[in-house]
């Protein structure tokens, strides 16, 4: 059972437009979301986080959109550039369980210059 | 700081034999995790320890998969015998205790022929 799901294996965007990656999740439970970054031969790097109190939190270019009662988040990256080029991972955990990040199966981004 | 260090890089091996991947997690993150990310998918969480206890072994296949974290810092996780289905990529990470977003090494591949 995915209780995480990123339904769009890829995606292609020119650069400076906006890049808009989706994230599906099952469980009522999860209340933390995470999206991480990976680079090929790298490990998934943190990129930004929100809780389930807040709809929206942004971090310079990036922003993440939680959607509860749809069970939906989003990352936009604005304007996006070619150094997003990546994957990108989208994760939930909940609050009785903390060490613990499911996963969904990673977008990858292209940017094209 | 330096990161969480993984080693090796690369692993090649034939089937039936014994394999071992070593994890230092940075210097203070009490908390220990190893993933699987098979091709394709995202991390799935193996192990997780607080200092030397492993408090969330429950994905882990016990029957040819083991794992140790002496003096809580340095991981070790152990695969005997090696099948086929086990190449992937084996992701370490560390944090803090009850923080959500933690720090991955770069991850041994893993072939089995």
């Amino acid at each position: 059972d995915q209780q995480v799901k990123q339904n769009s294996p890829s995606l292609s965007v020119q650069e400076g437009r906006i890049s808009i990656l989706n994230c599906d999740y099952t469980n009522s439970m999860f209340d933390y979301f995470l999206w991480y970054k990976k680079y090929p031969a790298e490990g998934p790097t943190f990129l930004i986080s929100i809780s389930s109190i807040k709809d929206k939190n942004e971090d310079g270019r990036f922003t993440v959109f939680l959607n509860k009662s749809a069970k939906h988040l989003s990352l936009h990256i604005v304007p996006s550039q070619p150094g997003d080029s990546a994957v990108y991972f989208c994760a939930a955990s909940a609050s009785s369980n903390t060490g613990k990040l499911i996963f969904g199966q990673g977008t990858t981004l292209q940017v094209k210059p | 700081e330096a990161g969480v260090v993984q080693s090796p890089r690369y692993k090649i091996i034939e089937k039936k034999q014994p394999v071992a991947f070593w994890c230092n997690p940075i210097s203070g993150h009490n908390t220990l995790y190893w993933y699987r990310q098979n091709l394709g998918q995202g991390p799935e969480l193996l192990i997780r320890y607080e200092n030397e206890e492993a408090v969330d072994d429950s994905q882990l296949p016990k029957d040819r998969f083991s794992a140790e974290r002496l003096k809580g810092v340095d991981s070790t996780l152990k695969i005997q015998p090696a099948e086929l289905g086990d190449s992937a990529v084996y992701l370490c990470a560390s944090s803090y205790p009850e923080v959500y977003g933690y720090t991955f090494g770069s991850g041994t591949r893993l072939t089995v022929v």
